[in-house]
């Protein structure tokens, strides 16, 4: 089955621990991105991935480390969280067609920074 | 910069009622246009996209066609079930990164 998998799927932490969540996808796309959700914001672009070793800043990647070694793994890094990144993250791939195709998304990952 | 505006909500409906979700747009270009639907405790799944102008996308008995002329993307369905309570993101897609910029969301309600 075609899909993107994010671990963990909850997360409580504490600020300043050192944390990562995965994201994987099975659909040899080349694009992924990691996006968060906060209330009445939307979804915001935090950091994005046109191929391997190839990563890019979105609109709000203050605070977070991407790296892609691997074609189907994306991991978000937060060196040290801040209860401000406490939101709903998501982790989204797709085919490097510019722009026309679909984006396929994670199930999400809830992080609570204390 | 490119930007998405949609309607607030909550929208609360009764089954079988019509639905309407507004939804413009600002976009140097010629950005595709997207529909995702979030149900309760999931990820964002498409509903339904346009790539260019009057283009009409349509998926599950929702419909939306790409206006170019008043930059517009509404979300339409005739009549809607209880099953379509969800939260209702427009989103328009920068051509250049592949970057999905998305409107605030629209939370869906619908009473039996």
């Amino acid at each position: 089955e075609a899909q993107v998998t994010q671990n963990p799927r909850y997360l409580i932490t504490v600020t300043g621990k050192k944390l990562t969540v995965t994201c994987s996808q099975n659909m040899n796309h080349e694009y992924m991105s990691w996006y968060r959700q906060d209330p009445g914001l939307g979804l915001r672009q935090i950091y994005y991935s046109m191929n391997v070793e190839v990563t890019d800043k979105g609109d709000v990647p203050e605070g977070y480390k991407v790296s892609r070694k691997e074609k189907r793994n994306f991991p978000l890094i937060l060196e040290s969280p801040s209860p401000n990144q406490t939101s709903l993250y998501f982790c989204a791939s797709s085919h490097p067609s510019r722009g026309g195709l679909e984006q396929f998304f994670g199930p999400g990952t809830r992080l609570t920074v204390l | 910069g490119d930007s998405v505006t949609q309607m607030e909500g909550p929208v609360t409906l009764s089954e079988e009622a019509f639905l309407t979700i507004n939804c413009t747009y600002t976009a140097t270009g010629y950005p595709s246009l997207f529909w995702y639907v979030q149900y309760p405790g999931e990820g964002l799944q498409l509903l339904l996209k346009a790539t260019k102008a009057d283009d009409k996308g349509s998926n599950k008995g929702f419909e939306a066609t790409y206006r170019k002329e008043t930059t517009s993307f509404h979300l339409e369905k005739g009549s809607v079930q209880v099953s379509d309570s969800a939260v209702y993101f427009c989103a328009l897609s920068d051509r250049a990164t592949n970057k999905l910029i998305f409107g605030t969301g629209t939370l869906l309600a619908v009473q039996p």
